[in-house]
């Protein structure tokens, strides 16, 4: 199930720096998306999530981008910290059913 | 801050035998959910559930799955014969909604399956 891709299996980015997670939808059915971060051994954990009739979302250090032409979202956190270093997941679904669909996930290192 | 809670944390079964994943989801909501994340791979959806009944399950859901909420906390899958692919971390979810669009949906620590 290729519909959500990330294309970057791992980002590294200096303390204090902006990190941009990138994620890639083919099915224009998808209407809401969300980002979740992954700590080894423990569930996915919700950090922010933009609908389909938004262009970005803000909250605190992290920002959701989305661009319905080209089918892509990002999230930006700034300023990075050791902290954020985990595993981040973009995922999307559609409001006439309740299944998420999961990309791959990006490997984030946040370097001191 | 409510959480989804599963137990156990890890089950190491022998292939054939059934298991069953036990999850309480948060308290006020609606829709539940399990998925699950083999190795390396990503993290996939497998049935959603609500009003006591299923609302959509996945081809990897087949009549060896089974999921039942057997009281007003505990949301259990079920797999009755287990196969060697089944070994994963299997994750719960809930949100308060299903079908609103944005609703958020809340994962639990999962439990990892080991089938031998």
């Amino acid at each position: 199930d290729q519909q959500v891709k990330q294309n970057s299996p791992s980002l590294s980015v200096q303390e204090g720096r902006i990190s941009i997670l990138n994620c890639d939808y083919t099915n224009s059915m998808f209407d809401y998306f969300l980002w979740y971060k992954k700590y080894p051994a423990e569930g996915p954990t919700f950090l922010i999530s933009i609908s389909s009739i938004k262009d970005k979302n803000e909250d605190g250090r992290f920002t959701v981008f989305l661009n319905k032409s080209a089918k892509h979202l990002s999230l930006h956190i700034v300023p990075s910290q050791p902290g954020d270093s985990a595993v981040y997941f973009c995922a999307a679904g559609s409001s006439n059913t309740g299944k998420l669909i999961f990309g791959q996930g990006t490997t984030l290192q946040v370097k001191p | 801050e409510p959480e989804v809670t599963q137990t156990p944390s890890h089950q190491v079964t022998q292939m054939g035998q059934e298991v069953i994943l036990r999850c309480v989801p948060i308290s006020n909501h609606l829709y539940f959910y399990w998925y699950r994340q083999i190795l390396g791979q990503k993290v996939e959806f497998l049935v959603s559930f609500y009003n006591n009944e299923i609302s959509e399950k996945s081809e990897i859901f087949d009549d060896q799955f089974s999921v039942e909420r057997p009281d007003g906390s505990n949301f259990t899958l079920k797999i009755r014969s287990t196969k060697l692919e089944d070994s994963a971390m299997y994750f719960c979810a809930s949100s308060v909604e299903g079908l609103a669009g944005m609703e958020t949906q809340y994962f639990g620590p999962g439990t990892r399956l080991l089938v031998l």
